[in-house]
């Protein structure tokens, strides 16, 4: 069956730019996670919805990130006035409701911001 | 604050030779624990994981891994590699009632053919 689904696979913006980031789970799977991956690190959790209502937001950086899942299905992770710093991989994974269960996940959008 | 720390950033080995990758994870209640690896232009997938049972865990690809409660690790082994298995792999845990993974830093194998 299809796998988890991110676009743009690149996105290149100017500093101060927004961009919207996009993630498509797998069909069926309630728990959608965010992380980011900067070179030579591992992935580093941003935002973990269960259904539409963001459980746990504790790793956003700072509040020019946000992220959506309005229905439940698609999310959106949308960041402002973007700064070099942000330059990284974003993932998203997706994986059953419940504690434990494996999350799958995405080919990631490399971000970069010049 | 939960951490992850695999010891060996960059490993080099010869097709056929055993492969050991340290994890040691600093938590004091129950974790779930993963590893993920990372072939070159892919993405994430699990080689195996632990809930609970026996300690040793078998993955795909041959890997396996030890749960070592008193010594906080779960280090992934594998008896004979094979150039395939060049990648980048990934240590993590679940802790406590959090559904995020906390992640190591990786450690990227390359295997001569």
């Amino acid at each position: 069956g299809a796998g988890v689904s991110q676009t743009p696979s690149n996105k290149v913006t100017e500093k101060g730019k927004y961009v919207e980031l996009r993630c498509d789970p797998i069909s069926g799977h309630t728990a959608l996670y965010w992380y980011r991956q900067s070179l030579g690190q591992g992935p580093e959790f941003l935002i973990y919805f269960q259904g539409t209502g963001a459980a746990d937001d504790s790793g956003l950086p700072n509040d020019r990130f946000f992220a959506v899942r309005p229905e439940g299905s698609v999310s959106t992770l949308k960041i402002q006035r973007t700064e070099r710093g942000d330059s990284a991989v974003y993932l998203c994974a997706s994986s059953r409701g419940g504690f434990g269960h494996e999350q799958f996940f995405g080919p990631g959008t490399r971000l970069t911001v010049l | 604050a939960q951490s992850v720390s695999q010891h060996n950033h960059h490993v080099i080995l010869s097709e056929a030779a055993s492969l050991e990758l340290g994890c040691n994870y600093s938590y004091g209640g129950t974790v779930n624990l993963f590893w993920y690896v990372q072939y070159p232009g892919q993405h994430l997938q699990l080689l195996l994981k632990y809930f609970s049972g026996d300690p040793l865990v078998k993955g795909i690809k041959g890997f396996e891994a030890e749960f070592i409660k008193s010594k906080f690790s779960f280090n992934l082994r594998k008896p004979s590699v094979q150039w395939s298995d060049t990648a980048e792999y990934f240590c993590a845990i679940n802790a406590g009632n959090n559904r995020k993974l906390i992640w190591g830093l990786g450690t990227s194998l390359a295997v001569n053919p």
